[in-house]
């Protein structure tokens, strides 16, 4: 099973500021990583996944990169609706896991 | 627009069964590739397992912690995904989620296994 990290746990953030979210995979995924942002009560709403796609209407200022076992999540301009929990994801290989998540707080 | 509704959630005892039900609309569901992902109070996301379309195969997947207990089926003529839980434990107190695509996730139903 391919073992997903994601750091740092927490973040806590001032509305304007960059924050970068980092994960990393135990064994190769190539391209085929998934980024969700959860909030309180809600399902997971997935924001980026394959070689950067973003999913529809998501805002200009989530950004990812990276590819093979080193993955980054970049948030420019965070609002105070970013106020989430992120985990990574990946589907290379079944059993499909996800990272322990990021928790983003607003200052 | 893709609708999941999750059902059948509740208080069960250790060693009970559930059957929960994730009912489709708004998508070909007989060509989707289908999920149940859960999520223990306060915990992270932990794929249960995924029931790929008839026309991919339809092959059944699950990951260890509830292979041998849970089941995972479909009844593309009414547009419903089941999961099957028999030998219940404490550890899969969560809220389940049916999820296709990534994309499209239900509410979910929690799932209370306590004595």
């Amino acid at each position: 099973e391919i073992v997903m990290t994601q750091s740092p746990a927490t973040l806590s953030v001032s509305p304007g500021e960059r924050v970068t979210l980092s994960c990393r995979a135990s064994q190769s995924v190539n391209s085929n990583l998934a980024w969700y942002q959860q909030k309180l009560g809600q399902p997971p709403r997935l924001l980026i996944y394959g070689a950067s796609t973003r999913a529809t209407g998501l805002p200009a200022r989530f950004s990812d990169s990276g590819s093979g076992t080193e993955f980054t999540l970049t948030i420019s301009g965070l609002q105070s609706e970013d106020s989430a929990v992120y985990y990574c994801q990946q589907y290379n290989t079944w059993p499909f896991t996800f990272g322990p998540g990021t928790k983003v707080e607003i200052e | 627009e893709v609708q999941l509704v999750e059902s059948g959630g509740g208080l069960v005892n250790p060693g009970g069964s559930l059957r929960l039900s994730c009912a489709a609309s708004g998508l070909t569901f007989n060509n989707a590739w289908m999920s149940w992902v859960r999520q223990a109070p306060g915990k992270g996301l932990e794929w249960v397992g995924r029931f790929k379309s008839k026309t991919d195969g339809g092959t059944i997947d699950y990951t260890a912690p509830v292979k041998g207990r849970f089941t995972i089926s479909r009844d593309d003529s009414k547009n419903t995904l089941y999961l099957q839980m028999n030998n219940l434990k404490i550890e899969d107190t969560a809220v389940y989620y049916c999820m296709t695509g990534g994309d499209h996730w239900g509410q979910g139903t929690l799932v209370t296994v306590s004595s």
